[in-house]
């Protein structure tokens, strides 16, 4: 299986923040990574696919980078809306599919 | 807007069995592949299953493979996930979740629904 490994696991920022949150693979997924934003009590949502490109209606403060093993999700400038868990996924292997084990973003 | 609500979760005992459903509207169901992911509570996502768009293609992780089975009803717009000899472990939300990628196996998920919770206790 590939090991997905997210840091931090928990991350405290402000309101206008830039905010990078890191993913490791334990082997290559060339640039086969999505990343989703999670609020308690919903589902997750899709913000970006193959490493780097934004889905549509996300706002563009979101962007993913990297490729290999090694993929960051920033923010730009960080908004009230987006206190939320940040999950990444690899889909190089699908057997199985495997999600990183999330960041949560809180309010410092 | 794109719709898919899960039914079906509730309270079983361990060694049960229940039946998922995932109601897909407003988006041409029998051309996409669908997945189940699951979360246990307080926990993060895991994927589940995968089923292509004819329903030729599936994909299971290893946690439930030969328990868990999962189908589709392309004239019903429905998907489904039986789930046999439950465990504790299987105790979580389940979500159904549609999948953007343009292969016959999982990638990665544009559409999911609210989920519904299976709780497997005595």
């Amino acid at each position: 299986d590939i090991q997905m490994t997210q840091s931090p696991s928990t991350l405290s920022a402000s309101v206008g923040d830039r905010v990078t949150i890191t993913c490791r693979a334990s082997q290559s997924i060339s640039s086969w990574l999505a990343w989703y934003q999670q609020k308690p009590g919903k589902a997750p949502k899709l913000l970006i696919y193959k490493g780097s490109s934004l889905e549509s209606g996300v706002p563009s403060r979101f962007s993913g980078s990297g490729s290999g093993t090694d993929f960051t999700l920033t923010i730009s400038s960080l908004q009230p809306d987006d206190f939320a868990t940040y999950y990444c996924q690899q889909y190089d292997s699908y057997s199985p599919l495997t999600f990183g084990g999330g960041t949560k973003v809180e309010i410092k | 807007e794109v719709q898919l609500v899960e039914s079906g979760g509730g309270l079983v005992q361990p060694g049960g069995s229940l039946r998922l459903s995932c109601a897909a509207s407003k988006l041409t169901f029998s051309g996409y592949s669908m997945n189940w992911v699951r979360q246990a509570p307080g926990k993060g996502l895991e994927w589940v299953s995968f089923i292509s768009s004819s329903g030729s293609t599936t994909y299971y992780a290893d946690s439930v493979k030969g328990r868990f089975t999962v189908s589709r009803d392309n004239a019903k717009n429905s998907l489904y996930l039986q789930m046999n000899s439950l465990r504790a472990e299987d105790t979580a939300v389940y979500y159904c979740a549609r999948d953007q990628g343009s292969y016959s196996r999982p990638e990665y998920f544009d559409y999911w629904g609210q989920g519904t919770l299976v709780t497997v206790s005595s």
